[in-house]
């Protein structure tokens, strides 16, 4: 079975530091990463996804992950954050194949302090 | 949000009514998928389609009920049965069931029970 872990409920980080978003997922073969954004009472959307290739993946306003084999993991950056990156941010994961579902984390609340 | 739309933005519901809540979309997509979202629990799934006039159960179907007989509609009705029907409900689409597709979220439904 899929699961998805974002370990930390919440992330504070001050304007213009360097921000990361923790995933870490088990599956059974290949995975298909995602990562999305919601805003309040918003939908979510889309910044950036995995599915083979280079490790480091580069997406929308500036946000990159990087896929780690070895430790399950496909966490979220940016090296400068933004007040306006505050937000809930999930990962998900789509085992390899077709008819897998999406599986999403609970997803974690970055808070960037000005 | 793309093209997908989601009505209305706020429903009220008396407690024993049956709602239904729209979802539409003009991406061509031919997988469609309702979500529910409570705080801290990320996204549960709660009906799925892969073409018209076909569909199945998610994680969490008891108590609502789905239609697919156009490409571009796949409505969910919260009905009765559901005991705690009050969340948001964010409708999704894939062009495909391919494992490497991007799912795209509509802007969502807050369903609150009275």
């Amino acid at each position: 079975a899929q699961s998805v872990a974002q370990p930390e409920d919440q992330v504070n980080v001050a304007e213009g530091n360097p921000l990361t978003v923790k995933c870490t997922y088990s599956v059974s073969g290949n995975p298909y990463l995602f990562w999305y954004v919601q805003y309040p009472n918003r939908g979510l959307q889309f910044l950036l996804k995995y599915i083979t290739g280079d490790n480091l993946v580069k997406g929308s306003y500036g946000f990159e992950a990087e896929f780690n084999k070895s430790q399950t993991s496909f966490h979220l950056k940016k090296p400068s954050a933004l007040v306006s990156d505050s937000a809930l941010y999930f990962c998900a994961v789509r085992d390899l194949g077709v008819g897998q579902n999406f599986v999403f984390g609970p997803g974690t609340r970055l808070s960037v302090l000005p | 949000d793309g093209g997908i739309t989601q009505s209305p933005k706020y429903l009220f519901r008396k407690e024993g009514q049956n709602v239904t809540l729209s979802c539409e979309q003009n991406l061509n997509h031919d997988a469609m998928y309702w979500y529910r979202q409570d705080p801290g629990q990320g996204l549960r799934l709660i009906y799925y389609s892969q073409i018209v006039n076909d569909f199945q159960k998610g994680d969490i179907a008891e108590g609502y009920s789905v239609s697919r007989e156009k490409k571009e509609s796949f409505p969910l009705t919260v009905t009765s049965a559901q005991k705690n029907p009050t969340a948001f409900y964010l409708c999704a689409s894939t062009k495909s069931r391919v494992g490497t597709d991007t799912q795209y979220f509509g802007p969502g439904t807050r369903l609150t029970v009275l």
